[in-house]
């Protein structure tokens, strides 16, 4: 059975630092893109970007290119999304998902965590 | 990359049927067949309804289908249940890896 579990959720002041995970089991992890997806309170999703991690090949929406780095282990496998320098605005619930393919092309996002809760609050 | 654009709300009594348009541009919806639909109830993560426009997945309701003219995508949810109420969201490939989310549309059973 594919899954993916997320790690659990995080209260933190602005200016810390994060490192969230999404571990995934029940498939060849190294094999598929993993991408992450932010909802903050009450809107909508947002993709911020996608890791394939058999190579570690990171594509990022514009959006959030700088604000986050995602990676993976695959040794463990597992991905990540960390944050250096949070904010307020960072407050959110992120999803991680897996990407599927039909033959060779990318189509859609088959499996999902169950998300992890970030606040961000002095 | 903007996000594709849904009406807010969609409403319908039980029975009938509804329909969610998800208007995009002819750098995703219009020039990849890779939009996919998804269902998320409140506290809930998404749920993949639909996807390579007009497949559902396995265990998926055909009560939903998904088309594609052009720029947009829509999602029919026919014989609506009590069930059905949750937001839904349009995704489009747009090349290179990346993705796009519609802004989300909120459906009732009245």
């Amino acid at each position: 059975e594919v899954q993916l579990v997320q790690s659990g959720a995080e209260v933190k002041k602005p200016g810390e630092s994060l490192k969230i995970s999404c571990k995934g089991s029940g498939y060849s992890f190294s094999n598929y893109w993993i991408g992450w997806v932010r909802q903050m309170p009450g809107k909508g999703l947002e993709w911020m970007g996608i890791i394939y991690p058999g190579d570690s090949d990171t594509r990022y929406s514009p959006s959030f290119r700088g604000q986050v780095t995602i990676s993976a282990d695959k040794s463990i496998t597992t991905a990540y999304v960390q944050w250096s320098s949070l904010e307020a605005s960072d407050t959110a619930i992120y999803y991680c998902a897996r990407l599927t393919y039909s033959g060779t092309n990318p189509t859609n996002f088959d499996y999902w965590g169950q998300g992890t809760l970030l606040t961000v609050s002095s | 990359q903007s996000a594709l654009t849904q009406p807010a709300s969609v409403s319908g009594s039980p029975g009938q049927s509804i329909t969610i348009s998800c208007t995009g541009t002819s750098s995703d919806i219009g020039r990849y067949n890779f939009v996919s639909w998804y269902q998320q109830h409140p506290g809930k993560a998404p749920k993949l309804m639909i996807y390579e426009v007009s497949k559902r997945p396995s265990g998926v309701s055909n009560r939903f289908s998904g088309s594609k003219s052009g720029n947009t995508a829509s999602l029919t949810i026919s014989g609506l249940q009590a069930e059905d109420e949750a937001d839904y969201y349009c995704c489009s490939y747009e090349g290179s890896i990346s993705y796009v989310f519609g802004t989300g549309t909120e459906v009732t059973v009245l």
